[in-house]
């Protein structure tokens, strides 16, 4: 069964960079595509971007100026960061795999990350 | 790129049916199979439900089913549980790879 754990700061200061990593366990990351997600307080999900193993990366138009996902093959573990954050990156971010079908088919439980002073 | 279309809200009776439409275009929902539907309960991470417009992953009951026409996706729950009261997202492949969510539709179970 493949697991995702999402860590990192909790509090971000506006202007700053947001830094959040994904650990894979159940599975290798060497494999499929590996996407984040995020949801702000009481509104919907957006899709931010996703990388492959090889290192090939795609980022949501909106995003995709401030927007840079990695991986670490060696940990097992895939990388967000988000520059230049205002209040409107604040939000509980997923990591997900990308399975059969194109679709999101296991989720972290989930990072709350607020940007403020 | 813009999210897909859904109704705020939906609702039914234990035992009843109810559909979430989700629409976009024909860049995204129209133009590929790959409509995905998730069901998310408060504080809990999405989960999915439907995959390739109409498949169900193991472990997901057959009361949920999907299907397209066209620009619209539509998900329909019957034989409504209690425990099916939650927030349901359709999302959809958009070419180039990219990817786009809907808006969300609250289910209540009345």
């Amino acid at each position: 069964q493949v697991q995702l754990h999402e860590s990192g700061p909790g509090l971000v200061k506006p202007s700053e960079t947001l830094s959040l990593t994904c650990t894979v366990s159940g599975g290798s990351i060497s494999s499929s595509y590996w996407s984040w997600i995020r949801q702000p307080p009481g509104k919907g999900l957006e899709w931010i971007g996703f990388i492959h193993y090889s290192g090939s990366a795609s980022y949501n138009p909106s995003l995709k100026s401030r927007v840079t996902i990695s991986e670490d093959t060696s940990k097992n573990q895939f990388s967000l960061k988000v520059n230049s954050v205002t209040a409107a990156d604040t939000a509980m971010y997923y990591c997900a795999r990308v399975g059969g079908g194109l679709a999101f088919d296991y989720w972290g439980q989930g990072t709350l990350v607020t940007v403020s002073s | 790129q813009s999210a897909l279309t859904q109704a705020p809200s939906a609702s039914g009776s234990p035992g009843q049916s109810v559909t979430i439409s989700c629409t976009g275009t024909s860049s995204d929902v129209g133009g590929y199979n790959y409509v995905s539907w998730y069901q998310q309960h408060p504080g809990k991470a999405p989960k999915l439900m439907i995959y390739e417009v109409s498949k169900r992953p193991s472990g997901v009951p057959d009361r949920f089913s999907g299907s397209k026409s066209d620009n619209t996706a539509s998900l329909t729950v019957s034989g409504l549980q209690a425990e099916d009261e939650a927030d349901y997202y359709c999302s959809s492949y958009a070419g180039s790879n990219n990817y786009v969510f809907g808006t969300g539709t609250k289910v209540t179970v009345l």
